[in-house]
């Protein structure tokens, strides 16, 4: 079974650092993508950035390029989401995704089917 | 950057009534087009990939259509365990995606 589970709730003061970690189990963590989401407080959701577990190689949503670092160790099929400095407008759901690979009448396309549970970030002074 | 809107922002529906939301791309995405279901407190969850194609374990009362910028997600009769923000994704200029701003449904 495919699974995607997320670290704790946090509570930081602004300017602190932070580490979110997904853990991925149940299929081959390989050359698959791992996509990350914020949700803030009452607001839809957002595209961050996604990782190609192949390479390691990352593309970020341009509001978040510099704001953040998306990362993997293979070795423990885990993707992390760095904060340097944290900010009072940081507080939000981030979630973690599984991408996936269709092919339909030889194209490729891709999307998130499974997501971790979502982890609850709060920035308070 | 392509940006994703949708239509309406809200809407309110008897049980049994044919939903439809619409999702309008600033330029062309041929059909790469995925739809989410959201609920409070709970992740995401695809309902549709490649703009038609109905996700394993999704009701068949789920559909999506279209091509290019315009594209619709439709409740063909609507259940109280619908009630949730949709969300529309675009995966052409994948691995850069983006949702659009989300539509709430739910029970009049």
């Amino acid at each position: 079974e495919v699974q995607l589970v997320q670290s704790g709730a946090e509570v930081r003061k602004p300017g602190e650092s932070l580490n979110l970690s997904c853990k991925a189990s149940g299929y081959s963590f390989s050359n698959d993508w791992i996509g990350w989401a914020r949700q803030m407080p009452g607001k839809g959701l957002e595209w961050m950035g996604t990782i190609y577990l192949g390479d390691s190689s990352v593309t970020y949503s341009p509001s978040f390029q510099g704001q953040v670092t998306i990362s993997v160790d293979k070795s423990i099929t885990t993707a992390y989401m760095q904060w340097r400095s944290l900010g009072a407008s940081d507080t939000a759901t981030y979630f973690c995704a599984r991408g996936a690979e269709a092919l339909i009448r030889g194209l490729p396309y891709y999307y998130f089917d499974y997501w971790g549970q979502g982890t609850q970030v709060t920035v308070s002074s | 950057d392509i940006q994703m809107t949708q239509s309406p922002s809200s809407l309110s529906a008897s049980v049994g009534d044919r939903v439809t939301i619409t999702c309008r791309a600033s330029q062309s995405v041929r059909n790469y087009i995925n739809w989410y279901q959201k609920k409070p407190g709970h992740a995401p969850n695809l309902l549709i990939y490649a703009a038609s194609s109905l996700q394993s374990g999704v009701p068949s009362r789920f559909s999506g259509s279209g091509s290019g910028t315009d594209f619709t997600l439709t409740i063909s009769s609507l259940q109280p365990e619908d009630v949730a923000t949709y969300y529309c994704q675009q995966g052409y200029s994948s691995p850069l995606f983006s949702f659009g701003p989300g539509t709430t449904v739910d029970i009049k």
